[in-house]
């Protein structure tokens, strides 16, 4: 079965410094991956999507995420944080199934990390 | 573009009641999926419909159920609601079957069962 982990419930920064949210995965065949933000009392908002192509991907609010097929992992990164980053953060993988009733996709949500941007 | 609306948005419910909750998706899609969210089990699927169809159901007990109108338009409903259903229930739409682009969510609906 497909899955995600994210090691660290809680990143701290300081503002103007990079950021990283780690994210790992393992699927069987071709990943899709995403990643989400959730601010307090919202739902998820879509930051940005790996499907193929090129490892490095750009997504909203200047943040990108880098796919490593070796390691197995698709960190979130952005160079500079800013306090209005602090949110909830969750890295998710398709899981698909061919049947013969018909198929299905859904996604697999890890267990969210918490970033903490510091003035 | 209107984004995913829920209603309502806060419930209170005493513990063996029912609830039902909406969901509308944005204009044009045609998925809607359900997560329950809670701190102690994070982001979990409940269920996905498309054209009318359940496509695909998380490992949630038959208490809950949902269905899928002809406009999109979904609801999921909740049987002899216990303790443990307390929680933050999502909704999100996607053009597509959900899992081959992003979905798109609603802001939820927080329950609390008494």
């Amino acid at each position: 079965a497909q899955s995600v982990a994210q090691p660290e419930d809680q990143v701290n920064v300081a503002e103007g410094n990079p950021l990283t949210v780690k994210c790992t995965y393992s699927v069987s065949g071709n990943p899709y991956l995403f990643w989400y933000v959730q601010y307090p009392n919202r739902g998820l908002q879509f930051l940005l999507k790996y499907i193929t192509g090129d490892n490095l991907v750009k997504g909203s609010y200047g943040f990108e995420a880098e796919f490593n097929k070796s390691q197995t992992s698709f960190h979130l990164k952005k160079p500079s944080a800013l306090v209005s980053d602090s949110a909830l953060y969750f890295c998710a993988v398709r899981e698909a199934h061919t049947g013969f009733s018909g198929g299905y996709n859904k996604l697999i949500f890890g267990a969210g990390t918490r970033l903490a941007v510091h003035p | 573009k209107a984004g995913v609306t829920q209603t309502p948005r806060y419930l209170i419910k005493t513990r063996g009641q029912q609830v039902t909750l909406s969901c509308s998706p944005i204009s044009g899609h045609r998925s809607v999926s359900w997560y329950q969210q809670t701190p102690g089990q994070g982001l979990q699927f409940l269920f996905e419909y498309f054209s009318e169809t359940q496509r695909n159901k998380g490992n949630f007990p038959g208490r809950f159920s949902g269905r899928q109108f002809s406009n999109s338009r979904s609801e999921m409903n909740v049987s002899t609601l216990e303790l443990g259903d307390s929680a933050l229930y999502l909704c999100a739409s996607s053009p597509e079957i959900a899992g081959y682009g992003e979905q798109y969510f609603g802001p939820g609906t927080r329950l609390t069962v008494t």
